[in-house]
């Protein structure tokens, strides 16, 4: 059965260093998000995704926060300047449609 | 209007118990309620979803009621087992949307 797969799966960084977060999202799904688990807390839409720009984006989703698709079958989610509060799991997500979305693994982050 | 409340925080049922989880929302232009299954350090998996046409939908033991008029949605695991053991969480989406609305999320504990 297709997956979302999802690369690194734990990513340790410095305090205002930038990290791209990397997603291969299922290959005929047509729609790409993140969302963004903090430890113990619920999952949090970022952004949204559909042919090659956003779709939609949360509150949290500000400048420092970029996507893009370099090809055909990644997904990326790049932090420039990370801070203390972005450490959490970052989950890529993709769907055929608008509707069901099928997540990945997850990246956990940790910045310090 | 974007919250979805979900209860209890936390439960725990014998084997062969029914766990009932409840998730209510206020924002009637939902229109796509999905159930995910949590286990630690994994992605939500999809488990069941259901639309506002119909008041329930079962698929294998996880069954979904749904109320529209009380803006309520319940998920029912029948003949729970301990494998079952993980944290569900309920979620709303709207046509035109690109993102979901996540529950706080309820850690179900099925003892052997």
């Amino acid at each position: 059965e297709p997956e979302v797969t999802q690369t690194p799966s734990h990513q340790v960084t410095q305090m205002g260093q930038e990290v791209i977060l990397r997603c291969v999202p299922i290959s005929n799904h047509l729609y790409f998000y993140w969302y963004r688990q903090i430890l113990g807390q619920k999952v949090e839409f970022l952004v949204s995704f559909y042919n090659n720009e956003i779709s939609e984006k949360s509150e949290i989703f500000d400048d420092q926060f970029s996507v893009e698709r370099p090809d055909g079958s990644n997904f990326t989610l790049k932090i420039r300047s990370t801070k203390l509060e972005d450490s959490a799991m970052y989950f890529c997500a993709s769907s055929p449609i608008w509707d069901t979305q099928y997540f990945g693994p997850g990246t956990r982050l940790t910045v310090l | 209007q974007q919250q979805v409340k979900q209860s209890p925080q936390s439960l725990i049922v014998q084997k062969g118990g029914i766990p009932i989880i409840n998730c209510a929302y206020e924002n009637t232009a939902f229109d796509y309620f999905p159930w995910y299954q949590q286990f630690p350090g994994k992605g939500p998996a999809l488990l069941i979803a259901i639309r506002p046409d119909v008041s329930e939908k079962k698929e294998g033991r996880f069954t979904i009621s749904f109320n529209k008029s009380a803006k309520q949605f319940s998920l029912h695991i029948m003949d729970s087992q301990p494998g079952d053991s993980a944290t569900y969480f309920c979620a709303a989406s709207r046509v035109g949307t690109y993102k979901y609305i996540f529950g706080t999320g309820t850690r179900l504990k099925v003892l052997a």
